[in-house]
């Protein structure tokens, strides 16, 4: 049971680059939620799905854009790539209570 | 709108002491709380919830949290205090009910360092 996985696990983009970072779940799971982790901010939510077809807006969405086509496909895509967008990217995905993270994808905007 | 707070940036423990994490939140209806644990370079780990009940809930590795709706807390607890238990701890919030309330929104995190 693989839980969540997210693609890449490191990344390197230069600024004004795209890029989409790929969130995956077997747990059939409606929820789906990405969040950056910055030191001293926690973690701050992007955007979230409450199921197949639908997204709405975090906490800090401007830079990014999601989309749902599949439930067990959550995808967080960066049309334009900035500095500010250094992060750790987390995915998770839940029933209605816990979430279940995944490892995290590190991403570099240099 | 959800909030968490979580006041401490650290927390220092001798082992063997008994260990405090602070959490507050701000939610509009009942709340569902969370406590989670993250080691270095590592994801997030569940270690206990608050849905409804018992306001002690017990979680993972011997942790428990007590949830006060007067004081809307939700503090993390060890009776004992391990070496092992040093890791960033993080409150996360959810008020599922409400329109845009199925969204968990995390505190900025609390590093605990135990000392031998």
């Amino acid at each position: 049971n693989a839980g969540v996985t997210q693609t890449p696990k490191f990344r390197v983009l230069k600024t004004g680059q795209s890029m989409t970072l790929l969130c995956a779940q077997d747990m059939n799971h409606e929820y789906m939620y990405w969040y950056r982790q910055d030191p001293g901010m926690g973690l701050r939510l992007i955007h979230y799905s409450v199921g197949e077809g639908t997204t709405a807006k975090g906490e800090v969405p401007d830079g990014y854009n999601v989309s749902r086509l599949k439930k067990q496909n959550f995808l967080l895509g960066l049309e334009s790539a900035a500095p500010s967008q250094t992060s750790v990217y987390f995915c998770a995905s839940s029933r209605n209570t816990e979430a279940f993270f995944g490892q995290g994808t590190r991403l570099t905007v240099v | 709108a959800q909030s968490v707070a979580q006041p401490e940036d650290q927390v220092n423990v001798a082992e063997g002491n008994p260990l405090t994490v602070k959490c507050t939140y701000s939610v509009s209806g009942n709340p569902y709380l969370f406590w989670y644990v993250q080691y270095p370079n590592r994801g997030l780990q569940f270690l206990l919830k608050y849905i409804t009940g018992d306001n002690l809930v017990k979680g993972s590795y011997g942790f428990e949290a007590e949830f006060n709706k007067s004081q809307t807390s939700f503090h993390l607890k060890k009776p004992s205090a391990l070496v092992s238990d040093s890791a960033l701890y993080f409150c996360a919030v959810s008020s599922p009910g409400y329109s845009s309330a199925s969204k968990i929104i995390f505190g900025s995190g609390t590093r605990l360092s135990i000392r031998p």
